[in-house]
């Protein structure tokens, strides 16, 4: 079957510090995927995708590879801000079908 | 000029009643969706359509009925509303169903059942 597994939060950083958000899936096809963030209050927003293998997806700092043979999609950032703090999704979408989210993962950076 | 927009934002009412909550999208997309967040931000999918026609329908209780009245538009009208419904439904579209899509999502609709 089809699912995402990232992460437990809640996870609490420092401003400056590094960040890797864990994201790792199952998939049928040639899945593309997805990291979202959704700021406190607001809808999901797209931060990057992949379409294929050791295809890069960066955003504002964030990046993550889409690497196949270990089916993961790290989110990582070098240097996070206290305005990152959000909750982040990772999503895939396999071939012919529909959206798979994973379970959110809380951040919140502290100055 | 927003892509996805839903109505009401935020709609407080009581147990039993009925509601609905609207939702559009200009992006000229063929398929669009409803999502339900829970308290621990978890995400489900309710329904999927794709240019009109129902095309995801998940294990949600009837009293939830979405209409598609045209591919711009999805609402989602909820019956005798009860205590566990109050999340935030959020409406989503893409251009179609399948690898190499970007979901866009909607502001969201904060629903509280008292």
């Amino acid at each position: 079957g089809n699912s995402v597994t990232q992460m437990e939060g809640p996870v609490t950083l420092s401003e400056e510090a590094f960040l890797t958000i864990n994201c790792t899936y199952t998939a049928t096809g040639y899945p593309s995927l997805f990291w979202y963030v959704q700021y406190p209050g607001e809808g999901l927003q797209l931060l990057l995708k992949a379409t294929k293998a050791d295809d890069k997806g960066s955003n504002k700092g964030f990046e993550a590879t889409y690497r196949k043979e270990t089916t993961s999609f790290h989110l990582e950032k070098g240097s996070v801000q206290v305005s990152d703090s959000a909750v982040y999704f990772c999503a895939l979408i396999p071939t012919g079908n529909q959206f798979y989210f994973g379970t959110g993962t809380s951040l919140t950076v502290i100055p | 000029d927003t892509a996805v927009s839903q109505t009401p934002k935020y709609l407080v009412t009581q147990m039993g009643n009925d509601k609905s909550i609207k939702c559009e999208q200009n992006l000229g997309h063929d398929t669009m969706y409803w999502y339900k967040q829970d308290s621990k931000k978890f995400l489900k999918i309710m329904f999927s359509y794709n240019n009109k026609e129902l095309i995801i329908n998940e294990t949600v209780p009837n009293r939830f009925s979405p209409k598609s009245p045209d591919k711009a538009h999805l609402n989602l009208h909820i019956n005798s509303l009860e205590l566990g419904d109050s999340a935030v439904y959020f409406c989503a579209s893409s251009q179609n169903i399948g690898s190499g899509n970007t979901i866009y999502f909607g502001e969201g609709s904060w629903l509280t059942v008292v």
